[in-house]
């Protein structure tokens, strides 16, 4: 069975400072990977997703992620944090059920609090 | 953009009671979710639809049911709320996989935080 690991539940950076969000996987398969942003009160909003093709991927917001298969790793980056990047992140990977719908598994997210 | 609106943002509900949480969107997606979302456990899947009438178990589908008698609405019911299923519940919606290994972004209602009492 398919599984995410978020290593870290919490992490606290400096507005401005870079940012880096761990994210290791476990699926047997090409993976489907995704990162999904949740702040506080609200639902998940999505930031990035991988499907194929080029291992760096862009998002919104100025987050970018890389898949690295031989570390089974999509980590999420940004060079300089602000604010309102402050929220809880998740990291997803996804696979088709029998064909007829896509299932996401979720690992258990990374709090990120900015300090002014 | 694709909407999916959840009935209520926040309820209290006592034990015993049949509880009903409602989503729609609005893009004709034929699969929709269920997922409860707990603090240091993440979101789980507990049901889920690929076709009006049609569901499939998640990972945690006790104590729930669901519904789908129209492809742009998905309800959960709790038949009978018990204090462990105080939670947030979010629903997600996303289209049909194009291919076989295909995954499909999912997208999400704003979420119902519910309180059994």
């Amino acid at each position: 069975a398919q599984s995410v690991t978020q290593p870290d539940i919490h992490i606290t950076v400096s507005e401005g400072a870079s940012l880096e969000l761990r994210c290791n996987y476990s699926y047997g398969a090409t993976p489907y990977l995704f990162w999904y942003v949740q702040s506080p009160g609200q639902g998940l909003q999505l930031l990035l997703k991988y499907f194929s093709g080029d291992t760096l991927v862009q998002g919104i917001k100025g987050f970018e992620a890389e898949f690295k298969r031989s570390q089974s790793s999509f980590n999420l980056r940004k060079p300089s944090v602000h604010w309102s990047d402050a929220a809880e992140y998740f990291c997803a990977v996804g696979l088709t059920y029998t064909g007829t719908a896509s299932k996401l598994t979720f690992g258990t997210g990374t709090r990120l609090q900015v300090t002014l | 953009d694709v909407k999916v609106t959840q009935s209520s943002r926040y309820l209290v509900k006592r034990t015993g009671e049949k509880v009903f949480l409602e989503c729609v969107q609005d893009m004709d997606h034929e699969n929709m979710f269920w997922y409860r979302q707990d603090p240091g456990l993440g979101l789980r899947l507990i049901y889920f639809s690929y076709d009006v009438k049609m569901k499939e178990k998640g990972d945690i589908p006790e104590g729930y049911s669901v519904s789908r008698e129209k492809k742009e609405r998905f309800s959960l019911i709790l038949e009978s709320a018990s204090t462990n299923q105080t939670s947030m519940y979010l629903c997600a919606s996303s289209p049909a996989p194009r291919t076989s290994g295909s995954g499909e972004t999912q997208y999400f209602g704003p979420g119902t935080r519910l309180l059994v009492l």
